[in-house]
């Protein structure tokens, strides 16, 4: 059974870098899926950060596109983000999950909690 | 950019039938993926690719996509039912753009 563990900084302040990992046991990240990364923040709904298969091709969302990097390190069976000059509103639940072409984001790790305040 | 709408909210009566729509032009001629998350939990499918049902999933919830609407069919709901219903699509675009969720109430 695939599982997510997100991992990273959990307090950040405004203009730094989110930096998280997506630790993928039970499967290897080179099998036919992309990784995705959505956040949440509270009370709202579900935002699509973007996301990476396994030979590093790329898609973003288009409103976060500029400030966005994924990478993947197969060995470690590890996909990241990075996210540049955060503020305040982007203080959000992170998920990394697993994309599946025909069957959605199938399986989610349990969630980060980061938060951006000065 | 592309963008899916839902109503903020829907009410169904114990064991009837809901129905959570999602909008989007053209969305007939795209793949639709809905999830339901419960508070303090990561979201869950329960349907994919329109009408696709994953093992575990009760059968009381039913998909289907034509047009512009996607819907998401509750048959008999439950209390357990409760929860935000987010439907997600992928455009070349934009990228896999999530709904902006409808919240249900089983009265």
């Amino acid at each position: 059974q695939v599982q997510l563990q997100e991992s990273g900084p959990r307090l950040l302040k405004p203009s730094q870098t989110l930096s998280l990992t997506c630790s993928v046991s039970g499967g290897s990240i080179s099998s036919d899926y992309y990784w995705s990364w959505v956040r949440q923040s509270a009370g709202k709904g579900l935002e699509w950060i973007g996301r990476i298969f396994s030979t590093g091709i790329t898609n973003y969302n288009p409103s976060l596109k500029s400030r966005v990097i994924m990478s993947v390190d197969t060995s470690k069976n590890q996909f990241s983000l990075r996210l540049s000059s955060v503020t305040a509103a982007e203080t959000a639940v992170y998920y990394c999950v697993r994309d599946s072409v025909d069957a959605g984001h199938d399986k989610w790790g349990q969630g980060t909690l980061v938060t951006v305040s000065s | 950019s592309y963008e899916v709408t839902q109503p903020l909210s829907v009410s169904v009566a114990l064991g009837q039938t809901a129905r959570i729509t999602c909008g989007g032009n053209n969305i007939g001629s795209k793949n639709v993926h809905w999830y339901q998350q419960k508070p303090g939990q990561a979201p869950v499918v329960v349907i994919y690719r329109d009408n696709k049902r994953p093992s575990g999933i009760p059968e009381r919830f039913s998909g289907s996509n034509s047009g512009n609407t996607a819907t998401l069919t509750i048959s008999g709901a439950q209390v357990g039912d409760e929860g935000d219903y987010y439907c997600q699509v992928w455009d070349a675009a934009t990228g896999r753009p999530f709904g902006g969720g409808t919240k249900l109430t089983v009265l």
